[in-house]
């Protein structure tokens, strides 16, 4: 059965970071790209970020550009997310995915950022 | 940037009448490879979501047959043949052929 899982959010106050992590099974993930979407509660999707097989090649939405960066540990079967600097806006439920053919979503993790 | 706008926000459905859902997007999604990378996703109260058509029109393992989806180059629909009382939630079209991936601001299924 696939499953991802991710993990790391929480509370943190404005300007700060979090790590979020996504554990992956049930499939070869060294052979997929992998997605962070967020998606305030109640709103629509957003795209965050988007990573390649082996961990080369990377994108950002333009509103996390810089602040955020997109890794993997093909060992682990482990997506990151390292966001810093972190805003009131970037508060979401963020999911990684695999989103197209394969059809892979976790069931995400809620980040919250307030003081 | 490519910009999905879909219609209708919200379609309010008798239990086994049929659904439909719009998607156009701001510039073609053919790409380079041939492939139109059009997905449209189901969210359910409290869940994640779930891929239900990619690339246009291709059902995925275990979605029902009353789902199905047709169009090409910047429009899109998204049929219910029958609606069941399992299919209330919010449909997003999806577009991976460039990126930024971009979705639909969804369009909220309820039976009436």
């Amino acid at each position: 059965e696939v499953q991802l899982v991710e993990s790391g959010g929480g509370l943190v106050q404005p300007g700060g970071s979090l790590r979020l992590s996504c554990a992956a099974s049930g499939f070869t993930f060294r052979d997929y790209w992998m997605y962070w979407v967020r998606q305030v509660p109640g709103k629509g999707l957003e795209w965050v970020s988007r990573i390649k097989t082996d961990g080369s090649v990377t994108a950002y939405a333009d509103s996390v550009k810089g602040r955020f960066s997109s890794s993997r540990d093909n060992a682990k079967n482990t997506l990151y997310l390292q966001m810093n600097s972190l805003r009131a806006e970037d508060s979401a439920v963020y999911y990684c995915a695999s989103p197209f053919s394969s059809g892979f979503w976790g069931q995400g993790t809620l980040v919250t950022v307030s003081s | 940037d490519i910009v999905m706008t879909q219609t209708p926000l919200s379609s309010p459905v008798t239990l086994g009448q049929p659904a439909s859902i719009s998607c156009r997007s701001s510039q073609s999604l053919v790409h380079s490879d041939g492939n139109t990378y059009l997905s449209w996703l189901q969210q359910r109260p409290g869940q994640p979501p779930r891929l239900l058509i990619y690339k246009v029109s291709n059902r995925f393992s275990g979605v029902p047959d009353r789902f199905s989806g047709s169009g090409a180059g910047t429009d899109f629909t998204l049929k219910i043949s029958r609606v069941e009382a399992e299919d209330v939630g919010v449909y997003y079209c999806m577009q991976g052929t460039q990126i930024p991936l971009s979705f639909g601001h969804g369009t909220n299924v309820e039976i009436k």
